[in-house]
């Protein structure tokens, strides 16, 4: 297996635009998790998934910031309008359903809003 | 509420031997992971400690425990950041992790 899959790697783009950033899971993994990176904060949840369905957006910070995962084997995350406050890098791990499995981590997105 | 708290940053030279803490407070029977975040490579699972092989047996309420990882004879290559992650059956919000701020270990040559 190809392992998670996010795309772009990294995405360089103006304040005010939309981001959309992009990530397969593992085939079979029924979880999905999407996360933030800064130097600041540290590593934080944004959103999880199981099933395709949203179970908590809590970490999201603002209405600006959407998820999505339409099937088993894609999820996105938009920025719409993006800030610079949001540069940072964002991950996407999926999980085999049950706490006791670790979750598999993409490469990560690399996000710069200038 | 469960949380976790973890030493920020740790230089040691080649050949020493490195304990980062991990100290954690959980209700219900928490699973931990080690991941390592080596640069631009993805965290990778170093180890997990289920309540079946961890010193919490028997346990349901844990506060301030310490659940600490060792590195014998580190070398440049093991400088890398170190988090530590709170899981378990009994967490709510079912598979969602808490994380460490993690812990940078610098090794010098």
């Amino acid at each position: 297996d190809a392992g998670v899959i996010q795309s772009p790697r990294h995405e360089v783009t103006e304040m005010g635009q939309e981001v959309t950033l992009r990530c397969k899971p593992i085939s079979g993994h029924n979880s999905l998790f999407w996360y933030r990176q800064t130097m600041m904060r540290g590593l934080e949840l944004l959103i999880y998934f199981n099933n395709n369905v949203p179970i908590d957006d809590s970490g999201m910070p603002e209405d600006r910031f959407s998820a999505k995962m339409p099937n088993a084997s894609f999820s996105t995350l938009k920025i719409q309008p993006s800030e610079p406050r949001d540069s940072a890098v964002y991950f996407c791990a999926s999980q085999v359903d049950g706490a006791l499995y670790e979750q598999y981590f993409g490469p990560g997105t690399r996000l710069t809003v200038t | 509420s469960n949380s976790v708290k973890q030493t920020g940053q740790i230089t040691v030279s080649e050949g020493a031997s490195v304990t980062m803490n991990c100290t954690y407070t959980s209700t219900g029977y928490p699973t931990l992971f080690w991941y390592v975040e080596y640069p631009s490579k993805p965290l990778q699972l170093l180890q997990r400690e289920t309540m079946e092989n961890s010193k919490n047996f028997g346990g349901g309420n844990i506060k301030d425990k310490n659940s600490p990882i060792v590195k014998y004879s580190v070398q440049v290559s093991d400088s890398a950041v170190y988090y530590c992650l709170l899981g378990g059956p009994c967490m709510e919000y079912g598979n969602k992790l808490v994380f460490g701020a993690g812990t940078i270990l610098r090794v010098k040559s």
